[in-house]
């Protein structure tokens, strides 16, 4: 499984665009790149995912340049309940058997009014 | 959406005592489930993965005789802390996936549970 890089920690005011940057130098070809969410005391949640160039849901992008070395995380807006810790992960394709997800250290994100 | 429901949510023991964990999947089956342990300002740590109907498969440096795992059916995983002590205390979390429905991405994880051994 591809080792993450991310900053360990963010802070940012409410209503700016927070974007998170993750590197993953050794992504495979066929490993995707997906995003969880963490409150205290909470399991993560799932955010986002994406393979390559752009994925919008509800709540986030998700930029991959061409050569999926890197990833960034978009959150548009934030608010103080953005405030929470973000993964990010690589691991091999959505829907093709189980793949067990190792977690790196993730961003710390603080929203501050 | 997919949810993974667990409990309890919070447990306090005696240390020597046992506690036991569920982790069940609430509308969908899961072959496979995933226990974490996270330690408070830390990532997770992968401690297993639950099999059903076969032993669970531990990670490097898990005692399994500590940490007993049971998956015995498609929507239960239970994880069982034996002989707990005051370092077992931690913030314990499950995950599935469930493969069945299209268009689901990523893993659902539980509320998570807060061990404290006294």
């Amino acid at each position: 499984l591809a080792k993450t890089t991310q900053p360990i920690s963010m802070d940012s005011y409410e209503g700016q665009e927070v974007n998170i940057t993750c590197s993953h130098n050794n992504i495979a070809t066929n490993d995707y790149i997906t995003w969880y969410q963490q409150f205290p005391s909470q399991g993560p949640r799932f955010i986002i995912q994406g393979y390559k160039t752009k994925v919008t849901n509800e709540v986030a992008s998700l930029f991959i340049p061409a050569d999926r070395k890197s990833s960034t995380l978009s959150l548009p807006r934030v608010s103080l309940s953005d405030t929470a810790v973000y993964y990010c992960l690589v691991g091999g394709r959505p829907n093709t058997g189980f793949q067990k997800l190792v977690f790196g250290t993730g961003t710390r994100l603080l929203v501050s009014p | 959406g997919a949810v993974v429901s667990q409990h309890p949510s919070r447990v306090i023991c005696k240390s020597g005592t046992s506690v036991k964990i569920e982790c069940r999947s609430l509308d969908f089956q899961a072959t496979t489930m995933f226990w974490y342990r996270q330690f408070p300002k830390q990532s997770l740590m992968l401690m297993a993965t639950s099999n059903e109907g076969s032993k669970a498969t531990y990670e490097q440096g898990v005692e399994k005789d500590k940490f007993l795992i049971n998956h015995a059916s498609l929507t239960l995983s239970t994880l069982t802390v034996t002989s707990a002590h005051p370092e077992d205390s931690s913030f314990y979390i499950c995950s599935a996936r469930d493969y069945g429905t299209v268009g689901t991405y990523g893993y659902t994880f539980g509320s998570g549970t807060r061990l404290t051994v006294v």
